[in-house]
């Protein structure tokens, strides 16, 4: 079955380590997106790539990175410099413009 | 810029009786209005979507949502709820094909918790 795929899903971070979260889709989508979601607030877009080889940020995307070398994979790195990383974290892609967003089960990342 | 107001971050109702989760928008263009759903540490799941096309849209497990223009609110309703219903609604607004550089790019309202009361 086609979809997309996040791991881990539970992740403890120590304060001042990088951490990756992984994002892999098998629906051919072109594009890709990062949110991170806190209680009341919704989601907030980090990072959205529209193509292999390039990305863009969103609203919050201070202390994270990403990279896009394959059409299937998305992964995102929390470094240090994000102060407070603690939240869940979702996956998702969609075909293009002005089409459906499918969203993996997301990645809960704690900070100890 | 385009923005969503959901305007109950809570909504209690009892099994079997009407739910309605409120939603208005604002947008610049033509929007596409979606409403997705997510269970407790899931991912989120599309109930219904809006483009452009008919004004009351039909979605996954009873659920509708009417757009209406000149109050710009694109509200979720269903005639009877089941408990299975109960868990976190996002109204969602999307950036038109062709406009700017966000392409599809969605913005989210805050949420709306439902309660499904036995």
């Amino acid at each position: 079955d086609g979809g997309i795929t996040q791991s881990p899903k539970y992740l403890f971070r120590k304060e001042g380590q990088n951490v990756t979260l992984s994002c892999e889709q098998n629906l051919n989508h072109d594009a890709m997106y990062w949110y991170r979601q806190d209680p009341g607030q919704g989601l907030r877009l980090i990072y959205y790539s529209q193509i292999v080889n390039d990305f863009q940020k969103g609203d919050i995307a201070e202390g994270y990175s990403v990279s896009r070398e394959k059409k299937e994979s998305f992964p995102l790195t929390v470094t240090s410099a994000q102060k407070n990383p603690t939240a869940f974290y979702l996956c998702a892609s969609n075909p293009g413009a002005g089409n459906t967003i499918y969203f993996g089960e997301g990645s809960w990342l704690t900070v100890v | 810029a385009q923005s969503v107001t959901q305007l109950d971050s809570h909504v209690s109702v009892s099994e079997g009786t009407p739910v309605l989760l409120r939603c208005n928008y604002s947008s610049s263009y033509s929007p596409s209005l979606f409403w997705y759903v997510q269970h407790p540490n899931k991912g989120l799941q599309l109930l219904l979507k809006y483009t452009s096309a008919a004004t009351l849209v039909k979605g996954i497990n009873g659920f509708e949502a009417e757009f209406k223009k000149s109050e710009t609110s694109f509200h979720l309703t269903k005639p009877s709820a089941h408990m299975s219903d109960a868990a976190e609604y996002f109204c969602v607004v999307s950036d038109p094909v062709g406009r700017g550089s966000t392409l599809g790019r969605l913005y989210f309202g805050r949420g709306t918790q439902l309660t499904v009361w036995p």
